[in-house]
């Protein structure tokens, strides 16, 4: 079946460092691809999307390109923040009337 | 006030016990979602809902029913709780009408703890 594997954590990064977070798909045809982010002790929100090979989703400084030929949508941020400490899970659905598959979730912490 | 509730936020039974998760919404979406969330686990799909008279199992659907009493109400129920039950369960819900993908909006999550 459908599926997403991340990057198993927890990742600890120094504030400002570089972020990537991997994330591969198995899929049996082209899903869209989602990141959600879960802040402590919140419910997920989405943090980008991309909906078709080569789009890049983006928002408050993240960023992740839509890899067809390597079924990979990793995260990635250039400087990051405390504040961006939590749990990010990649996810998929191949079809509007089919729910979100997710990863198992990354835990980031960022130190000071 | 918050698009998404939960009702309790966290509730400690016993083995045995029944008990019942409630999730209303004031978004006005059609889809509604229960998921499990357990540590390296990440989320499991309990059951989900694409309209008032459609309930579908998902995952892990053994040891839980539901009942979608409107379009804003999803109740998570279980029968006879057991301590591998306890978890963070979390609400969602999405719209069918919304685009080309089905970006879905949780509720804050209740923290069950079965002994």
């Amino acid at each position: 079946g459908d599926s997403v594997t991340q990057m198993e954590g927890p990742v600890t990064l120094s504030e400002e460092a570089f972020l990537t977070i991997n994330c591969t798909y198995t899929a049996t045809g082209y899903p869209s691809l989602f990141w959600y982010v879960q802040y402590p002790g919140e419910g997920l929100q989405l943090l980008l999307k991309a909906t078709k090979a080569d789009d890049k989703g983006s928002n408050k400084g993240f960023e992740a390109t839509y890899r067809k030929e390597t079924t990979s949508f990793h995260l990635e941020k250039g400087s990051v923040q405390v504040s961006d400490s939590a749990v990010y899970f990649c996810a998929l659905t191949l079809m509007r009337n089919t729910p979100l598959v997710f990863g198992k979730g990354t835990r980031l912490s960022v130190i000071a | 006030d918050a698009d998404v509730t939960q009702t309790p936020r966290n509730r400690i039974t016993k083995t045995g016990k029944r008990i019942m998760l409630e999730c209303s919404q004031t978004k006005g979406h059609d889809r509604m979602y229960w998921y499990r969330q357990d540590p390296g686990l990440g989320l499991r799909l309990i059951y989900y809902s694409f309209d008032v008279k459609d309930i579908n199992k998902g995952e892990i659907s053994d040891g839980y029913s539901v009942s979608r009493q409107a379009q804003a109400k999803f109740s998570l129920s279980l029968e006879s709780a057991i301590p591998n039950q306890t978890a963070l369960y979390f609400c969602a819900t999405s719209d069918s009408l919304a685009g080309e993908y089905n970006e879905q909006f949780f509720g804050p999550g209740t923290r069950l703890t079965v002994l």
